[in-house]
């Protein structure tokens, strides 16, 4: 069965800083897809960034990356030049064939000013 | 585009009452998703449409629990004799499922139940 997993339960940057949250999973899938999704206190999720694990680079988005490791199963977020509205919590998603999601426990980012 | 919504957004019930939930999707969607979300856990998959049809339902989804989406268009998801197991974010997601890469699933603000 796929897992996710993000042993990071809180983190904390500082504004304009950059900060990376971590994310493994498990699958015996070649092909798959992985996203990271927001959730900020009382708002609904909205997706961050995707990667399609047949593309060898890393997808950006703005001041969002991820470092895709296939090999690793790790799928990272950096999140540059961080900003008071990025205060949110994260998760790390899995999809096989683009159907349903699984999510990891989620991380917890708070951004200081 | 309005987005996805769902009603009610919040619903206290007592123990061993029925609940209905709805969803509304964003147009044009045909996939539709229902996922449940614990405090301080990432939302677990709970069953999707395509069009009218329930593709797929997880283990999660016990016997109390139906949902359906009739015309292919909105969707209720339908809890008996409530349990306080059962309070929970409830989510629904819908998406275009057109099955490309590129297909994404957008979230409505859920129905949080609180069973007491």
């Amino acid at each position: 069965a796929q897992t996710v997993t993000q042993s990071q339960p809180e983190m904390s940057v500082q504004e304009a800083e950059t900060v990376t949250l971590s994310c493994t999973y498990d699958t015996s899938e070649s092909d798959y897809y992985l996203f990271w999704y927001k959730q900020p206190p009382s708002r609904q999720m909205i997706l961050v960034i995707r990667q399609e694990a047949y593309k060898q680079q890393n997808a950006t988005e703005n001041r969002f990356s991820v470092n895709f490791q296939k090999a690793a199963k790790s799928f990272s977020l950096k999140i540059s030049d961080s900003q008071l509205g990025d205060a949110a919590m994260y998760f790390c998603a899995y999809s096989f064939n683009t159907d349903k999601l699984i999510f990891g426990t989620g991380t917890r980012l708070q951004v200081f000013p | 585009d309005t987005g996805v919504s769902q009603d009610p957004r919040h619903k206290i019930t007592k123990r061993g009452q029925n609940v209905t939930f709805r969803c509304d999707p964003i147009s044009e969607h045909n996939r539709l998703y229902w996922y449940r979300q614990t405090l301080g856990q990432g939302p677990e998959f709970l069953t999707y449409f395509q069009n009218e049809a329930q593709l797929e339902k997880s283990r999660l989804l016990s016997d109390r629990f139906s949902a359906e989406r009739p015309k292919g268009s909105f969707s209720t998801l339908e809890i008996q004799r409530t349990e306080q197991g059962d309070s929970a974010m409830y989510l629904c997601a819908s998406s275009l499922g057109a099955g490309a890469p590129t297909d994404t699933q957008y979230f409505g603000p859920g129905t949080r139940l609180t069973v007491l």
